[in-house]
């Protein structure tokens, strides 16, 4: 595809449920980031890969969360037993190696 | 200290004015530095990168960049009310770390 797709657009789950949301990178880029953005808030770096290697895991909140990146490409971050403060955007973005990152429209988490 | 420093604003500046939206970044050693700019509801959008000290003009956009002072900013000329929006930076050490964003500072252009 031609930008950063996120998948799904917005998920409503319950409490206690697990969640994965996707991200499909920009074609050959190397780099792939994760952000958690609150309103009013610039995004919160979550975790980061180059290629498939998962560089800095961070600002991944507690062991709940996790990501992978198993071919390079395709990212899944997975969520554990969710809570109520994990509701938030989700952001992903690529990059060139070396280069300007591109996001994705985002996947709108919502735990009820 | 956070990593990346910005003010929150708002900043109104009149329409036609010169905005001029300031960075602080701790990490001396930051090479890579980025504007982007969020519209309300919207993903955050790509506008400048800067990569020495100086200034880099794009249209209406000048990025500048002062390693010495740790200090980035982006001036927008002739300031346009479809710039209202907010303007995050971001800083990335060097190719294999992460990219790390400010919270961003929210420009209001008036007509």
């Amino acid at each position: 595809g031609a930008g950063v797709s996120q998948s799904p657009r917005y998920k409503v789950t319950k409490r206690g449920q697990d969640v994965a949301l996707r991200c499909d990178p920009i074609s050959g880029h190397v780099s792939l980031y994760w952000y958690r953005q609150a309103l009013g808030q610039g995004p919160e770096f979550l975790t980061y890969f180059n290629y498939e290697a998962q560089q800095d895991k961070s600002g991944l909140p507690n062991d709940r969360f996790s990501a992978e990146r198993p071919e390079g490409s395709i990212s899944t971050l997975t969520i554990q037993r969710t809570e109520q403060r994990d509701s938030a955007m989700y952001r992903c973005a690529s990059s060139p190696l070396d280069s300007e990152a591109f996001f994705g429209q985002g996947t709108r988490l919502t735990v009820v | 200290q956070k990593e990346v420093e910005q003010n929150s604003g708002p900043l109104s500046v009149p329409e036609g004015a010169i905005a001029s939206l300031n960075c602080t970044y701790s990490d001396r050693v930051s090479q890579s530095f980025f504007w982007y700019r969020q519209y309300s509801g919207k993903s955050p959008e790509l506008i400048m990168s800067i990569y020495s000290n100086g200034d880099k003009e794009d249209g209406r956009f000048t990025a500048q960049l002062n390693k010495a002072s740790q200090y980035v900013s982006l001036l927008i000329r002739d300031s346009q009310p479809s710039d209202s929006a907010t303007y995050l930076c971001a800083v990335k050490k060097d190719s294999s770390y992460k990219l790390i964003f400010g919270s961003g500072t929210r420009l209001l252009v008036r007509p």
